[in-house]
């Protein structure tokens, strides 16, 4: 069965620290892992990686994947209050075209 | 991207009713997704709808509790039938906006309280 697991579930921080959010996947014929956040109720997306080794970046936010280790990697650095949110995982196969996603982190930033 | 809207964004429903969210799409999607969020966790696919042919349900996902209709290319429906408490949930809908990525947009989401 295809799953998607993040870790830590939840991390509390403070503003200026650098966090490390983690994903790790089992899912047939994968075609693309992609990171979302979410503060309300509509997740934002944030990236998508199809390649391994190949760093995306906007901002202070980045992303890599290791398509050989199955997993992938978001970082945030000098973290902000607004960066408090719900952090979602979530990989595609291209057998079914659906997207499944892991049980998100919990990110809070304190002041 | 095509843009979702969804409504209702939130309700507080009774044990027992049924409920019926939709959601437009400003141009045409092939597929559309259909999601759960309960309290605490994460995103839960509950069916693919399709337009011209029946929904396809994930397992745990029912269509007498679940029914689904797909119209046309730019809209679809979920009703929640027989509400529980245990049916309190976000309900997302949503689209592959890239048939390459498989990247999904949402709408902006129901909540739902069942009481």
């Amino acid at each position: 069965e295809d799953k998607v697991v993040q870790s830590p579930l939840s991390l509390v921080v403070h503003e200026g620290d650098t966090v490390t959010l983690n994903c790790s996947y089992e899912v047939t014929n994968f075609r693309s892992l992609l990171w979302y956040k979410q503060e309300k109720k509509a997740p934002t997306f944030l990236f998508m990686l199809t390649s391994s080794g190949i760093e995306k970046k906007s901002g202070r936010l980045s992303s890599i994947l290791d398509k050989k280790e199955l997993s992938s990697i978001l970082n945030i650095t000098a973290t902000q209050t607004g960066d408090s949110a719900i952090y979602l995982c979530a990989v595609g196969s291209s057998n079914t075209g659906k997207l499944i996603f892991g049980q998100g982190t919990t990110l809070q930033v304190k002041p | 991207s095509a843009v979702i809207s969804q409504k209702p964004s939130r309700d507080i429903c009774q044990r027992g009713t049924s409920l019926t969210i939709q959601c437009q799409v400003d141009s045409q999607v092939t597929m559309m997704f259909w999601y759960r969020q309960q309290p605490g966790q994460s995103l839960t696919l509950i069916a693919t709808a399709n337009q011209g042919s029946e929904a396809t349900y994930e397992s745990g996902f029912v269509i007498d509790k679940f029914p689904i209709s797909r119209p046309n290319l730019t809209f679809s429906t979920l009703t929640v039938s027989n509400m529980s408490p245990e049916d309190s949930s976000i309900y997302l809908c949503s689209h592959s906006g890239n048939k390459n990525t498989g990247e999904l947009f949402f709408g902006e989401g129901s909540r739902l309280t069942v009481l």
